[in-house]
């Protein structure tokens, strides 16, 4: 499968417990993003990143989230603490270039549920 | 800021029907523009794009035109099928000399095709 890659699908946590989400990207992109879909609502752009550079966190909430990309390996987005307004569904996205004109491919998305 | 504005569903038609659904936009620069499809339980799919104005983009018998002087770029298909059933969402994309191509994302619209 040469798409983007996430998992778990699915990952339950309870309040205080810290969730890893795992986003492969596509062969060849070296861009990915990070979304939040909240119930009911649409995508919401979290943090940009390239091999081992953070590029643009401004849609990440200052505290208990993190993201890496590292040289080898997928991007992780990392929650710590858990809580219940935490539960949505996290998308990722890969592209192959910075460019505007270039679309971004999605994975399949995390639903996470705090319990 | 830049934003996209998308019609409230759900739209619920009959198969073979004509759809459209709204979208605006407002962009400081000059964004490429997006239609995903997202099925249950699944990530978005990208449907169609266009780059600069006047540009149509197509896709599985849906279309839709970037209208610069009404800022808008409406989805359209003649005759809907069951298949279709799923959620629209209209986005952006826009390096607005920054360094972040991130998705502007409207707030989805359900589409629901009755046989």
């Amino acid at each position: 499968n040469a798409g983007v890659m996430q998992n778990p699908r699915h990952l339950v946590r309870r309040r205080g417990q810290e969730a890893r989400l795992r986003c492969s990207p596509m062969k060849g992109h070296s861009h990915v993003y990070w979304y939040r879909q909240l119930p009911e609502e649409g995508l919401k752009f979290m943090v940009y990143l390239q091999k081992e550079n953070i590029i643009d966190e401004s849609g990440m909430p200052k505290e208990r989230f993190s993201a890496e990309f590292p040289k080898e390996g997928p991007s992780i987005l990392r929650i710590q603490q858990v809580v219940r307004g935490d539960s949505a569904a996290y998308f990722c996205a890969s592209s192959g270039s910075i460019y505007s004109d270039q679309p971004q491919h999605f994975g399949d998305g995390t639903r996470l549920s705090i319990l | 800021g830049n934003s996209v504005t998308q019609m409230e569903g759900p739209v619920t038609l009959s198969e073979e029907a004509f759809l459209t659904i709204n979208c605006t936009y407002t962009a400081t620069g000059y964004p490429s523009l997006f239609w995903y499809v997202q099925y249950p339980g699944e990530g978005l799919q990208l449907l169609l794009k266009a780059t600069k104005a006047d540009d149509k983009g197509s896709n599985k018998g849906f279309e839709a035109t970037y209208r610069k002087e009404t800022t808008s770029f409406h989805l359209e298909k003649g005759s809907v099928q069951v298949s279709d059933s799923a959620v629209y969402f209209c986005a952006l994309s826009d390096l607005d000399g920054g360094a972040t191509n991130k998705l502007i994302f409207g707030t989805g619209t359900l589409l629901a095709v009755q046989p």
